[in-house]
């Protein structure tokens, strides 16, 4: 069974820094979707980024992007410029090709402070 | 103009109750999905429909049924409430395939007294 891990439950970071968010994933298959949804005190889950398992270009979304690096089964996120709109909880979720089931970590609560 | 969108966004009901979820999506996806949030804020999937035909089926008591009346809505019936049923349920759609992306709803927040 495919498992998500985040290591880090709570962060914070000084408005306009950078920060990077842990994740790691456990499986065997080899072709698999990776996504990073932020969960602001609204409680809409909006999705931040989307990985192809197969590209090894690491995806990037304006002041977001990722480091994927597929053999050692990770997958953070670095904000950078971080902005006080960025504060909310930040869920990792893996899904595996055959699948249409997001499985997804525990979350990291993000703080970025004035 | 939202995309996913559920009624109701709150809903406060007794033990034993019988309550409904309703879910709408006008992104012309043809799946559409059922995600449970606890009280640790972790997320778990119940249920998924692709053009009205049940593909995924977690393990859910069956107080939960879903129903589907066509692609662009999917509701969640919920009977006999219970004290831990209380969450937040998203509702959320995708275009079939794998690895297509899945877009939320902002969630009913259920809470059982």
């Amino acid at each position: 069974a495919q498992t998500v891990t985040q290591s880090q439950p709570e962060m914070s970071v000084q408005e306009a820094e950078t920060v990077t968010l842990s994740c790691t994933y456990d499986t065997s298959e080899n072709n698999y979707y990776l996504f990073w949804y932020k969960q602001p005190p609204s409680r809409q889950m909006i999705l931040v980024i989307r990985q192809e398992a197969y590209k090894q270009q690491n995806a990037t979304e304006n002041r977001f992007s990722v480091n994927f690096q597929k053999a050692a089964k990770s997958f953070s996120l670095k904000i950078s410029d971080s902005q006080l709109g960025d504060t909310a909880m930040y869920f990792c979720a893996f899904m595996k090709d055959s699948s249409y089931k997001l499985i997804f970590g525990s979350g990291t609560r993000l703080l970025v402070r004035p | 103009d939202t995309a996913v969108s559920q009624t109701p966004k709150y809903l406060v009901t007794q033990m034993g109750n019988d309550k409904s979820i309703k879910c709408e999506q006008n992104l012309g996806h043809d799946t559409m999905y059922w995600y449970k949030q606890d009280s640790k804020k972790f997320l778990k999937i119940m249920f998924s429909y692709n053009n009205k035909e049940l593909i995924i089926n977690e393990t859910v008591p069956n107080r939960f049924s879903p129903k589907s009346p066509d692609k662009a809505h999917l509701n969640l019936h919920i009977n006999s409430l219970e004290l831990g049923d209380s969450a937040v349920y998203f509702c959320a759609s995708s275009q079939y395939g794998h690895g297509n992306t899945i877009y939320f709803g902002e969630g009913s927040w259920l809470t059982v007294v």
